[in-house]
């Protein structure tokens, strides 16, 4: 399975905007990319997901790039209530619902 | 938030005893997935159902049953509990199996002594 590299750890002021990075240079043309994030004590809650082009929703923005080897998550202004665990996954439609989630990346916000 | 109910919350049990959990779910998604979380592993894909009585083994399956008699409840069977089963066990669903998002269940921590 293709799996993805982000960053262990990041932090951001409440507020802010906040840019979660995330690397897929093995992505395939047919992969969705799929973000989910984690709070403590509760099962991971779908974000955003995109094939080719950018897309929001109320959420947050994902920007891909025009390689789709990287993406980018966009939160536009932390509040206290996004730090959690950020999940950025490969989703190919054959594999159906077995996502690598991998380690995630650690969102902390300050106050 | 979707309607996903996952009981009990939280169970201790013995080795070698049987637990059953469930997964309950008001959307009428066809799909339905038993993950585990452990340390170090993330989520791992146990089993998984794609309509009633249709189901199918993830990547840990073994030690593990599954069952699907109503749209709405999913099954996962521990037939023999041991303590590497100890985890954190959710439930998920999705509209459709392509590239739909899935949607979690609150989890139920399950610990075998």
């Amino acid at each position: 399975d293709a799996k993805t590299t982000q960053p262990n750890s990041m932090e951001s002021n409440e507020e802010e905007p906040v840019h979660l990075p995330c690397n897929h240079s093995t992505i395939s043309g047919t992969d969705y990319i799929h973000w989910y994030r984690q709070l403590p004590s509760q099962g991971p809650e779908y974000v955003i997901h995109g094939l080719t082009s950018n897309v929001n929703n109320r959420m947050a923005s994902l920007a891909i790039a025009e390689d789709r080897k990287s993406s980018t998550l966009i939160l536009h202004r932390a509040t206290l209530r996004d730090a959690a665990v950020y999940y950025c996954i490969l989703c190919r439609g054959s594999t159906l619902g077995r996502l690598y989630f991998g380690r995630g990346t650690q969102l902390t916000v300050w106050p | 938030d979707a309607g996903i109910t996952q009981s009990p919350r939280h169970k201790v049990t013995e080795t070698g005893t049987p637990v059953t959990l469930r997964c309950h779910q008001t959307e009428n998604h066809r799909y339905m997935y038993w993950y585990r979380q452990d340390p170090g592993h993330g989520l791992r894909l146990i089993h998984y159902s794609y309509g009633v009585k249709d189901t199918d083994k993830g990547e840990v399956s073994d030690g593990y049953s599954v069952s699907r008699s109503k749209t709405e409840d999913f099954l996962l069977t521990l037939e023999s509990a041991t303590s590497s089963q100890t985890s954190v066990y959710f439930c998920a669903i999705s509209e459709a199996g392509d590239n739909s998002p899935l949607h979690f269940g609150n989890g139920t921590r399950l610990t075998v002594t």
